[in-house]
C-alpha cells in the first residue's frame, strides 16, 4: 500500500511569516511530486511540481525534495491570509496515477 | 480556453437508483481520473483511463463503472447508489506521455438518501 503522510494541522502562521508544509511518502520508486492547494468547497489546484532532488522556486513558493529521506516540503514565503487553505501533497504511484495525502490545513492570521 | 467541466454540480438521489456523473475536458488529454473526497480519507481514486476504450480500477472501484468512448469524456456511473457513496466527486485529467500533472474539474456533490 503506497502511502503519503501529512500532518493534518491546522498550521497557524501570522501574515508575512514563512509557512512550512511537510510530506513523507512510502514508495521509493516515486519519480514525480506535486503540491495542490484546495480552498474550502473548491477543487484542488496544482501549485507546484518537482521531479529532482533539491529546491524549486516559483514566486513565493518553494518545493523541496529529498528522495533519500522520502520527504517533500512546501515553503510559502510572506504568507498572506489568502493562502489559508488545505495543501495536498501528491506522489506518482503508477504509470500516471497519483496518491494523495490527506492534506494540511494552513491558517494565516492578519 | 481549454477546461474540464463536471455536471451536475449537485445531485440528490435515492438509494438503489442509477446515477451518472459527467466529466468533459477540452485539453485533449489522454488520461482521465475519477476521485471521491471524504472527510478523514482525502482523495481516493475510483477509476481511470489512459485513452479511448481503456479503463482501469482504482482504490475504491466497487459499485462504480466508467467507459471511455472518446478523448473528451469519462462518465462515472453508480449502478445502484448507496448511502456510503454520498461524497464529493472530482474528475481530473493529465496529458500523459510522462507528464503527470493532473488538473481537476469543479466537483460534483452527491447525496444518496
Amino acid at each position: 500500500q503506497k502511502e503519503v503522510e501529512q500532518n493534518s494541522g491546522p498550521l497557524s502562521v501570522p501574515e508575512g511569516a514563512i509557512a512550512s508544509l511537510n510530506c513523507t511518502y512510502s514508495d521509493r520508486g516515486s519519480q514525480s511530486f506535486f503540491w495542490y492547494r484546495q480552498y474550502s468547497g473548491k477543487s484542488p489546484e496544482l501549485i507546484m511540481s518537482i521531479y529532482s532532488n533539491g529546491d524549486k522556486e516559483d514566486g513565493r513558493f518553494t518545493a523541496q525534495l529529498n528522495k533519500a529521506s522520502q520527504y517533500v516540503s512546501l515553503l510559502i514565503r510572506d504568507s498572506q491570509p489568502s493562502d489559508s487553505a488545505t495543501y495536498l501533497c501528491a506522489v506518482n504511484s503508477g504509470y500516471s496515477t497519483l496518491t494523495f495525502g490527506k492534506g494540511t490545513m494552513l491558517l494565516v492570521s492578519p | 480556453d481549454a477546461e474540464i467541466t463536471q455536471s451536475p454540480r449537485h445531485k440528490i438521489t435515492e438509494t438503489g437508483r442509477q446515477v451518472t456523473l459527467a466529466c468533459h475536458q477540452t485539453w485533449n488529454h489522454n488520461n482521465m481520473f475519477w476521485y471521491r473526497q471524504d472527510l478523514g480519507h482525502g482523495l481516493r481514486l475510483i477509476h481511470y483511463s489512459y485513452g479511448v476504450q481503456d479503463t482501469n480500477k482504482g482504490e475504491v472501484s466497487d459499485g462504480y463503472s466508467v467507459s471511455r468512448s472518446n478523448t473528451e469524456d469519462l462518465p462515472l456511473t453508480l449502478e445502484s447508489a448507496a448511502s456510503s457513496q454520498t461524497s464529493v466527486y472530482f474528475c481530473a485529467s493529465s496529458p500523459g506521455t510522462g507528464i503527470n500533472e493532473q488538473y481537476f474539474g469543479p466537483g460534483t456533490r452527491l447525496t444518496v438518501t
